[in-house]
């Protein structure tokens, strides 16, 4: 059974600095997702990542995948108080043919202050 | 605009009662997912469908229902079975292949009174 875990959960960043959000699964995945929600919204997508090595940048967010420690990490650079939102990594099961189909961690609460 | 229309956006449930919510995608996509999201936590696996009447169910199916009469079309129905079901629920949907994005409606808050 694909298990996720995010840690921290919960992070209090000072606008400006550097820090990064570790999500581990616990068997072969080919698929790694990370998501924004804002409270009472919906999810927003930030990046897939499909192979070992993988990284991903978009502003201040880079994501990065290392299969074989089954890891990924989304690092946040020089933080703004925009980047305050909760924060989902999610996996897909190697192989599988329904891709919609993820595991979710608990998600990461982001709140940066000046 | 393209997107996944869930409707409604509020909706109390009395105890015993069933209900439906709604989700319609204009994507064009081929798969559907119904997720579960309670306060804190993350999402979890109802129900989804990758073809037109077909479904399967995920993780948490108990107490639920599905539908996937039309391409665009996924309706969850919340039955009396569901004996916890206030929560946060989100559709989803997907091209099939492995490096599509998986898209999420605004989702449905579902409240027991």
């Amino acid at each position: 059974e694909l298990k996720v875990e995010q840690n921290p959960l919960f992070l209090s960043m000072q606008e400006g600095k550097n820090y990064t959000i570790y999500c581990n699964y616990s068997t072969t995945s080919d698929r790694l997702y990370w998501y924004r929600q804002d409270p009472g919204k919906s999810l927003e997508s930030l990046f897939v990542l499909l192979s070992n090595g993988a990284v991903k940048q978009e502003g201040r967010l880079m994501a990065s995948l290392d299969t074989k420690a089954r890891l990924s990490t989304l690092h946040i650079t020089a933080a703004v108080h925009d980047l305050s939102a909760t924060y989902f990594c999610a996996a897909a099961n190697a192989g599988g043919t329904s891709y919609g189909k993820l595991t979710f961690g608990q998600g990461t609460i982001l709140t940066v202050h000046p | 605009d393209g997107g996944i229309t869930q409707s409604p956006k509020y909706l109390f449930r009395k105890e015993g009662q069933n209900v439906t919510l709604s989700c319609e995608q204009n994507l064009n996509h081929d798969a559907m997912y119904w997720y579960r999201q309670d306060p804190g936590q993350g999402l979890r696996l109802i129900y989804y469908s990758q073809i037109v009447n077909d479904f399967q169910k995920g993780d948490i199916a108990e107490g639920y229902s599905v539908s996937r009469e039309k391409k665009e079309s996924f309706p969850l129905t919340v039955t009396s079975a569901q004996k916890n079901p206030t929560a946060f629920y989100l559709c989803a949907s997907t091209l099939t292949g492995a490096g599509n994005t998986i898209y999420f409606g605004e989702g449905s808050w579902l409240t027991v009174v």
